[in-house]
């Protein structure tokens, strides 16, 4: 059975930076693309960067670039996403989630955590 | 990139059929055949239930289709259930390693 589990979510002050993490079990996570999506408290969900299987390529929606940071370790099977800069609209539910290369769809995902920024 | 539109509502009673679209641009749905749908209940990850436009996963009922039309793809879920009352939302790769998701459509089975 497939497990993503993410941790580091909390309350930041705007400005600060907080590393979000998700280890994944039961799955060949070393071929996986990984991605990082995101909701608002009561909104809808937006895609927010990807990692391909191999760390090579990383790409970002743009209300993040150059603020948050993907990164992967396949030798412990977690990806991370740290998020430099934070501002009060980045207050969400992170989750990780694995793409599929067969099915062109986002068929894993972690339960979700909240990251609030608020001073 | 822009949020793929859906409507904000979709209501039907039980056993009637209630369909969702998911309206993008050529550069998105209209693009590729890579339109999916994911039901999320209150405080839960989201599930997918259709990929590559029309296709169910294991598991998934077959009271879920999907189709697309241009730059328009759409949901169908027929013959509701109480369980089927759900946050429902499309997603698409949009070119230029970019992914969207649709604004959300919650569903009221009444």
């Amino acid at each position: 059975q497939v497990y993503l589990a993410e941790s580091g979510g909390g309350v930041v002050q705007p400005g600060r930076s907080l590393r979000l993490s998700c280890a994944a079990s039961g799955l060949t996570f070393s071929d996986s693309a990984m991605h990082w999506v995101r909701q608002a408290p009561g909104k809808g969900l937006e895609w927010v960067a990807v990692i391909s299987y191999d760390g090579n390529y990383k790409y970002y929606v743009d209300s993040v670039k150059g603020r948050f940071t993907i990164s992967r370790d396949n030798s412990k099977n977690t990806v991370s996403l740290l998020m430099s800069n934070l501002r009060r609209e980045d207050t969400a539910f992170y989750y990780c989630a694995r793409y599929s290369p067969e099915n062109w769809a986002f068929d894993y995902w972690g339960q979700g955590n909240l990251v609030t920024v608020s001073s | 990139q822009s949020a793929l539109t859906q409507p904000p509502s979709a209501s039907g009673s039980p056993g009637q059929s209630v369909t969702i679209s998911c309206t993008g641009t050529s550069s998105d749905v209209g693009g590729y055949n890579y339109v999916s749908w994911y039901q999320q209940h209150p405080g839960k990850a989201p599930k997918v239930i259709i990929y590559e436009v029309s296709l169910r996963p294991s598991g998934v009922p077959d009271r879920f289709s999907g189709s697309k039309s241009g730059n328009t793809a759409s949901l169908t879920v027929s013959g509701l259930q109480a369980e089927d009352e759900a946050d429902y939302y499309c997603s698409t790769y949009a070119g230029n390693n970019n992914y969207v998701f649709g604004t959300g459509t919650k569903v009221t089975v009444l």
